[in-house]
């Protein structure tokens, strides 16, 4: 049963636009909502994470939204470029356990030039 | 530089013989932890580590064996491999601070195992 359910698969866009990914979970227990960024033939480092103590978190040109009743998250980046492709995962944990990481089934995203 | 480690980068294997994935770690984190990437299904844990001698099963951990005899290193251990372990292994370490829930989790650049 896969906790954190993550869409769409794949997701193409042109150069400058704002892909959205979105996730959403089941256990109320999650209080840490980490997004992966995955290259090609790389292993995931950590984009931009938030707790669900507030509904928006900026770094850059990315953004993740958080919806606590509605149990969703997403993450949008701005003004997306070629470099951006990759595979991105989301993520769901509980502060205090014994960091398990809870991954959803990742987001290919093209960004044509 | 600070980095986890993985070897092999590539194995092919038959069913049934013994191997052995290493991971260290240069960033004295108390946590490790190994995944499995399949397509569509993202990345499960498979064991994970609070500390030397302290290890713990993760969501898929059959057919799989660790161990934590220094801090550094957590091998994966497949003492049977079958064709369904074919798969891109991923090992990765954090410090771990109870109670915070925001500890990073570095990875290692990955091992593709085949299983024939």
């Amino acid at each position: 049963q896969q906790q954190v359910k993550q869409s769409p698969q794949s997701l193409i866009v042109q150069k400058g636009g704002i892909p959205i990914i979105n996730c959403a979970y089941e256990n109320t227990a999650f209080d840490y909502f980490p997004w992966y960024q995955q290259f090609p033939g790389k292993g995931p480092a950590l984009l931009i994470a938030i707790r669900p103590d507030v509904s928006e978190k900026k770094e850059g040109r990315f953004t993740i939204s958080f919806n606590k009743s509605a149990k969703q998250f997403s993450l949008h980046i701005m003004d997306s470029q070629p470099g951006d492709s990759a595979t991105y995962f989301c993520a769901a944990t509980t502060a205090g356990s014994a960091r398990q990481l809870t991954f959803g089934s990742g987001t290919q995203l093209t960004v044509l030039p | 530089e600070a980095q986890v480690t993985q070897n092999p980068r590539y194995l092919i294997t038959v069913t049934g013989k013994k191997l052995t994935v290493t991971c260290s770690q240069n960033m004295n984190h108390e946590y490790m932890s190994w995944y499995r990437q399949d397509p569509g299904l993202g990345l499960r844990q498979i064991y994970y580590s609070m500390n030397v001698e302290v290890t713990d099963k993760g969501d898929v951990p059959e057919g799989y064996k660790v161990s934590r005899k220094e801090k550094r290193n957590f091998p994966l251990i497949l003492e049977s491999p079958s064709p369904n372990q074919t798969s891109l292994y991923f090992c990765a370490s954090s410090i771990l601070t109870r109670g915070a829930g925001t500890d990073t989790q570095y990875f290692g650049p990955g091992t593709r195992l085949t299983v024939l």
